[in-house]
């Protein structure tokens, strides 16, 4: 079935270092969101990205699709506390009527 | 507008027992979803629903039942609870493809 792989697990970073974690999908997707959990929370929709190729920019934070549609990054630029927290991206599946499949997620942590 | 609301927020179980986790959205969303979270595995779909009284299987759906009788709600159901089901529930809802999530069930099997 299709899988949606994210890398790296985790990471630790300098507050005001940049940040990027890269999602793979093993099929080509019709669009592919992004969502945070803070620590203890619910994961939060970011943004959605549909066409091969594009960038959205969120303040500090960039998405991008890639030009085959099976892969995506988001960076973070300058990351501050208010970071840290799980970043997930999830594309639709079609062995299950287009639901959102998500990645493992990447954990990030900022230290001050 | 609460949104999307998840009772209980916290549950222990014993082996063998039974319980119903309940979702409830007041956003009038057609889809609804339960996810399971574990560590180092993301978001994983159960069950889902695309409308009142229709229900369909997601990635791990043994040992799960679900029930969509209102538009409103989606109730997730253990008959006979395994350690192997301890993890954190979420249910969410949808508008145009992007979740709303409810803030969870820590659920414990012991």
């Amino acid at each position: 079935g299709q899988q949606v792989m994210q890398i790296p697990q985790y990471q630790h970073v300098q507050e005001g270092e940049d940040f990027t974690t890269y999602c793979n999908s093993s099929t080509t997707l019709s669009n592919i969101q992004w969502y945070k959990q803070r620590p203890g929370g619910h994961p939060v929709f970011l943004i959605q990205l549909v066409k091969s190729g594009e960038v959205k920019k969120q303040k500090r934070l960039t998405f991008q699709f890639g030009e085959a549609k099976k892969n995506s990054s988001l960076h973070i630029t300058a990351t501050q506390t208010t970071d840290v927290g799980t970043y997930f991206c999830a594309g639709p599946s079609m062995e299950y009527g287009n639901k959102l499949v998500f990645g493992a997620g990447t954990i990030l942590r900022v230290k001050s | 507008n609460a949104g999307v609301t998840q009772t209980p927020k916290f549950r222990v179980l014993k082996t063998g027992q039974s319980m119903t986790l309940l979702c409830a959205q007041d956003m009038n969303h057609e889809y609804m979803y339960w996810y399971r979270q574990d560590p180092g595995m993301g978001l994983r779909l159960i069950h889902y629903s695309v409308g009142e009284g229709t229900t369909a299987k997601g990635e791990v759906p043994d040992g799960y039942n679900v029930s969509r009788l209102k538009k409103q709600n989606f109730l997730l159901g253990l008959e006979s609870a395994a350690p192997s089901q301890t993890s954190v529930y979420f249910c969410a809802s949808s508008l145009s493809g992007k979740l709303f999530f409810g803030s969870g069930t820590q659920l414990s099997v012991l």
